[in-house]
């Protein structure tokens, strides 16, 4: 069985350019979380999508971030306009049902963002 | 949101058990105690969970103490590949998968 799926696993932009981080959940879940975490520092929520729907976007910086889990194909954490300080590895985790409930996340390898 | 408290470092010796202590002395009713751990240049992989009876799994064992204040994930025998940063996460209720992750406690393992 495939695990979580994030693309690309790395990652380098010039600053101001845009960067697009793909995440194809485990086969069967349909709740995608996204994580960032910065350079010598915890992982932080970001995100949390159901197929079309936002559930809750209140880690997510409130400009050049969004996120979007379409009927088909992967979810994208999209960053437009990228700066130094975004350079991070970002997470992306899926759970068959509400994971922090009962159940588990399954998270994904990693993207890491260099930006220079 | 209930905080967690853990050691920020400890080591052990190959095939030795592990005993990992977390504190969360502000833990509500229907928080769950997650672990998840996390390999060097990995991404976090989930250990264990419970609410109040102590879990076994192939991976861990995690002991809750009666109160709730604390519990301790046990690593029966510690295997090189255990060596990894261990996370004790409070989440349930309402929060679903927006888990709050602290430092954690880095686990060097010694052969």
């Amino acid at each position: 069985n495939a695990g979580v799926m994030q693309n690309p696993r790395h990652l380098v932009r010039r600053r101001g350019q845009e960067a697009r981080l793909r995440c194809s959940p485990m086969k069967g879940h349909s709740h995608v979380y996204w994580y960032r975490q910065l350079p010598e520092e915890g992982l932080k929520f970001m995100v949390y999508l159901q197929k079309e729907n936002i559930i809750d976007e209140s880690g997510m910086p409130k400009e050049r971030f969004s996120a979007e889990f379409p009927k088909e194909g992967p979810s994208i954490l999209r960053i437009q306009q990228v700066v130094r300080g975004d350079s991070a590895a970002y997470f992306c985790a899926s759970s068959l049902g509400g994971g922090g409930r009962t159940g588990e996340l399954f998270f994904g390898e990693g993207s890491r963002l260099t930006v220079l | 949101d209930a905080k967690t408290t853990q050691p920020n470092s400890m080591e052990s010796n190959e095939e030795e058990p592990v005993h990992l202590p977390c504190n969360h002395s502000t833990i509500s009713g229907t928080d769950y105690i997650h672990w998840y751990r996390q390999l060097p240049s990995q991404g976090p992989e989930y250990v264990i969970h419970g609410l109040t009876s102590n879990v076994n799994n192939r991976m861990a064992s995690l002991a809750i103490a009666e109160d709730r204040k604390s519990s301790t994930l046990i690593l029966h025998r510690a295997t090189l590949r255990d060596a990894a940063v261990y996370y004790c996460i409070l989440g349930g209720g309402t929060s679903y998968g927006k888990l709050t992750f602290g430092q954690g406690t880095i686990l060097t393992v010694h052969p």
